[in-house]
This record gives structure tokens, sequence and C-alpha cells, in this order.
């Protein structure tokens, strides 16, 4: 079965602190792994876009790492800042039109 | 660049009545949009593929006749909740992949970009 789990469900960090969120999918066959973060009442936005043969990708303080063997992906977050408050999403595509979503990881940054 | 509307941003709607929800991808043509559906604290829930042209592809548990889908031209597609109660109300948020006029995707990943979303309230 096609799945996509994200942890943890919810994560609270100081403000200045890095974080990482997981992903793990059993999506099979793979195409591409997205990070994508939902700001409360908005719609997703990428941060990150990976394919089978990358393991690293930046995008600002945003890292997103992708180990294909093991199916698991990480989004680390360096030296948060309250703007990061959102819902961040990891999305597994198996094809142009199959994709399939994780549950998502809330994390709020506090003062 | 690759910006998608939604409209109305917030309906509020009384039982029985039918909602439209209008979703645009303002600088690029996309033969293929997809609706969701969120509720508080879950993440997205793909409910329908819109291809313009053609009939849209529901996915399983989603009523066709209740979510009327209309993918009238390369830049838009609406939903239609019909005879809308308490139990449809939700965050409703579509998404347009860029493609050509035949529906060729322009991204190598098939990125596909989101609206700003449509909160539903049916009272």
């Amino acid at each position: 079965k096609n799945q996509v789990e994200q942890s943890p469900q919810s994560l609270i960090i100081l403000e200045g602190k890095n974080c990482t969120l997981q992903c793990n999918y059993t999506v099979s066959p793979f195409s591409n792994l997205r990070w994508y973060k939902q700001d409360t009442g908005r719609g997703p936005v990428s941060l990150t876009i990976m394919t089978f043969s990358e393991n690293t990708k930046s995008n600002g303080r945003y890292t997103a790492t992708l180990d294909a063997d093991t199916k698991q992906s990480s989004l680390h977050i360096t030296a948060s800042q309250l703007s990061d408050s959102a819902s961040y999403i990891c999305v597994v595509s198996r094809s142009s039109n199959q994709f399939y979503f994780g549950t998502g990881t809330s994390l709020t940054v506090i003062p | 660049g690759a910006v998608v509307s939604q409209h109305p941003s917030r309906v509020i709607c009384k039982s029985g009545t039918s909602v439209k929800i209008e979703c645009r991808s303002l600088d690029f043509q996309a033969t293929t949009m997809f609706w969701y559906r969120q509720f508080p604290k879950q993440s997205l829930m793909l409910m329908a593929t819109s291809n313009e042209g053609s009939k849209a592809t529901y996915e399983q548990g989603v009523e066709k006749d209740k979510f009327l889908i209309n993918h009238a031209s390369l830049t838009l597609s609406t939903l239609t909740v019909t005879s809308a109660h308490p139990e449809d109300s939700s965050f409703y948020i579509c998404s347009a992949r860029p493609t050509t006029e035949r529906g060729v995707p322009l991204s190598s990943y098939n990125e596909q970009f989101f609206g700003p979303g449509t909160r539903l309230t049916v009272l």
C-alpha cells in the first residue's frame, strides 16, 4: 500500500533553534518527493523537490534530505523564525498524476 | 510566476444551497487541476482531478453529483457543492499543473501550484 507518514505530528521549538521533520514513505515506484509549507488558512507552497538521484537540496534555511534506499526524507530548518510556524507536508509522487500526501507536521515557533 | 487564485476566499451559506468555487491559473495554462478538501488539523485529501475538455475523475468515496466539477478553459476550473449541508463545511483547495495546450507538463517534476483555499461554512 502506498503511504506517506510524517513525524512528529506536532512540534514546539524556541525561536532561533533548529529542528528536523521526518517523512517515511512506501510509495513505489518512486518519482519525486516534495516538501510544502502551509500557513494556517492558506494553500501549500513548495519548499523543495527531490528526485531519486538527489540526496540533499537546500532552499535558504530549509534543507531536505532523501534516502531512496530506506525511503526516508527529512526537512531541517535552521535558526527558526516565528514565521516558520506552519504545517509542513511531505508529498511523494508515483507518476505524473499519482501522488500521496503525508499527514503533516505542525510546527510552532515561540519567542 | 505560477500563481493560482481561488474565489471566493470565504463563503457562508445556508443548508440546502449550492456554492460555486472558482480556481484560476493566472499566468499559465493547465489542462489538469486538482481539488482538495482539508479538515482542521488534517492533511489535504484529494477529491477529484479536473480535466479540461473532459469529465473529472473522482476519488473513491467522493460523490460526483454532490461535487460538480467543470474545467471550462485552460485557466479555469470550478467546483460546485450542491445542496450543501453542515458536514460539507471545510477548507477547499485547488491546484494546477502547468501544461501545454495539449496537456504536456511544462515541468519535468510535474509540479503543481496551489491556490490560497476557500473556507466554506454551511449553517
